[in-house]
């Protein structure tokens, strides 16, 4: 078990689909990152939240648009997703939003999604 | 890119073997750390090292870093089956505020 929930675990949707992936933690961490991991790679930065603003964005496409709600929530809202998004999409959560090499992340469990 | 590369790629073991795998990066860093994926999980953050530290140890685990090579080695001792994982090397270079992932070692422990 681990200390970042998401949900949900499994999403499989349509490409005209509009869907949210949903990230919470209660351990009282002030930055919170998606990731997304292709099979057989490492996990790639897609966004960076720092006290609820959004700090980083790597050049993510406007069909993933990130929202956080309040320091413990974090969401991920999808829309006309192309099949080459299929992915383990992971949310993350640190202490120290400016250090994050000094802040080890604490991951959830993934929503693995397949677009049709 | 930032991105570290991992050698090797995979790997298989017995149990009761020990494991190293390798981890380089291109840019100056302050600090260096690994975790641990199991199949379909999300990350475990196993330990952390910072840039004038050389060596460092937690349970079986023991971290090398050597600045000047811009390397780091991750060494498990008599590795169970349960550690059958990948292994992944992250690292923040820079000014910049991002945590990259090392392209990972995927290791089998054979029981």
């Amino acid at each position: 078990d681990t200390e970042v929930t998401q949900t949900p675990k499994h999403l499989v949707m349509g490409m005209t689909n509009k869907k949210s992936l949903k990230c919470e933690q209660h351990m009282g961490h002030r930055a919170m990152y998606w990731y997304k991991q292709k099979a057989k790679k490492p996990p790639e930065l897609m966004f960076v939240y720092s006290y609820e603003k959004l700090s980083i964005n790597e050049s993510v496409p406007s069909r993933f648009s990130p929202e956080c709600p309040n320091s413990s929530l974090l969401n991920l809202h999808l829309h006309a997703l192309q099949p080459e998004d299929s992915a383990l999409y992971l949310c993350a959560s640190s202490h120290h939003p400016h250090r994050v090499d000094n802040s080890p992340l604490h991951f959830g469990n993934g929503t693995r999604l397949t677009v049709t | 890119s930032q991105q570290g590369e991992e050698d090797p790629q995979a790997l298989s073991i017995q149990e009761g073997e020990n494991a190293t795998m390798n981890c380089s990066y291109k840019t100056s860093i302050n600090n260096l750390q690994w975790y641990r994926q199991n199949s379909g999980r999300g990350l475990v953050h196993l330990i952390l090292i910072r840039s004038n530290e050389r060596e460092k140890h937690s349970g079986r685990l023991r971290v090398t870093l050597d600045t000047s090579k811009k390397s780091s080695s991750l060494l498990i001792t008599a590795s169970r089956a349960a550690d059958t994982a990948s292994y992944f090397c992250a690292t923040a270079g820079g000014a910049t505020n991002k945590l990259i992932f090392g392209t990972g070692t995927l290791l089998a422990v054979q029981p």
